[in-house]
């Protein structure tokens, strides 16, 4: 139990489609992170908050909306996605993004994009 | 700018050998440096964290690393593997940038054999 959830664990798009993943942290973090994982590629960082206010979005295309609107809670919405954005999705949280603090990983939400 | 290189994608051993899982950076600052274990369908967990205190750093799992800074590099070691290693093995360096960024590395797949 890593404390740190993610819905749904699959999902399977259009590129057409609109959905959202959503991260939740039971751990009374105040830093979360979207990252993704391709195959043979190294992690990619997506974006950072830190105490609700976004503070690095990592040149990451427009068609990836995050949101968060309180400590606990992560949104990444997608919409109009391309194939290549197949891959899986990972959230991170840790106690204060400024310091040097482990983070915390959920499951991730493998996607597919059609 | 920093940066994190795996070498060898694979890495196979028998059960009870030793495990040496090399990891090689590139920063020009002082570095942190951690290894996450991914075991399937599950996000990165946390192995072992060098913060510029002793070189030799002791994880779980009877995981351990060294700093070495002539050679710019934080091998993983074990022992002895057993089969519950067998999992994907991420190297990652941290600087400070106003907050802390985390680059990982691309990761190397421990298979171990009976």
């Amino acid at each position: 139990e890593t404390g740190v959830t993610q819905t749904p664990r699959h999902l399977v798009m259009g590129m057409t489609n609109k959905k959202s993943l959503k991260c939740e942290q039971h751990l009374g973090h105040n830093a979360m992170y979207w990252y993704k994982q391709s195959a043979k590629k190294p992690l990619e960082l997506m974006f950072v908050y830190n105490f609700k206010e976004q503070t690095e979005n990592n040149s990451v295309p427009s068609r990836f909306s995050p949101e968060c609107p309180n400590s606990s809670h992560l949104f990444l919405h997608l919409h109009t996605l391309q194939p290549e954005d197949s891959a899986l999705y990972l959230c991170a949280s840790s106690q204060d993004a400024t310091n040097l603090d482990t983070q915390y990983f959920g499951p991730g939400t493998r996607l597919l994009v059609l | 700018a920093q940066s994190v290189t795996q070498l060898g994608s694979h890495v196979s051993v028998s059960e009870g050998a030793l495990v040496l899982l090399r990891c090689n950076y590139s920063s020009s600052v002082p570095p942190y440096l951690f290894w996450y274990v991914q075991y399937p369908n599950q996000g990165l967990q946390l192995l072992l964290k060098y913060t510029s205190a002793a070189t030799l750093v002791k994880g779980i799992n009877g995981f351990e690393a060294e700093f070495k800074k002539s050679e710019t590099s934080f091998h993983l070691t074990k022992p002895s593997a057993h089969m519950s290693d067998a999992a994907e093995y991420f190297c990652a360096v941290s600087v400070s940038t106003g907050g802390f960024k985390t680059i990982f590395g691309a990761g190397t797949r421990l298979f171990v054999k009976a």
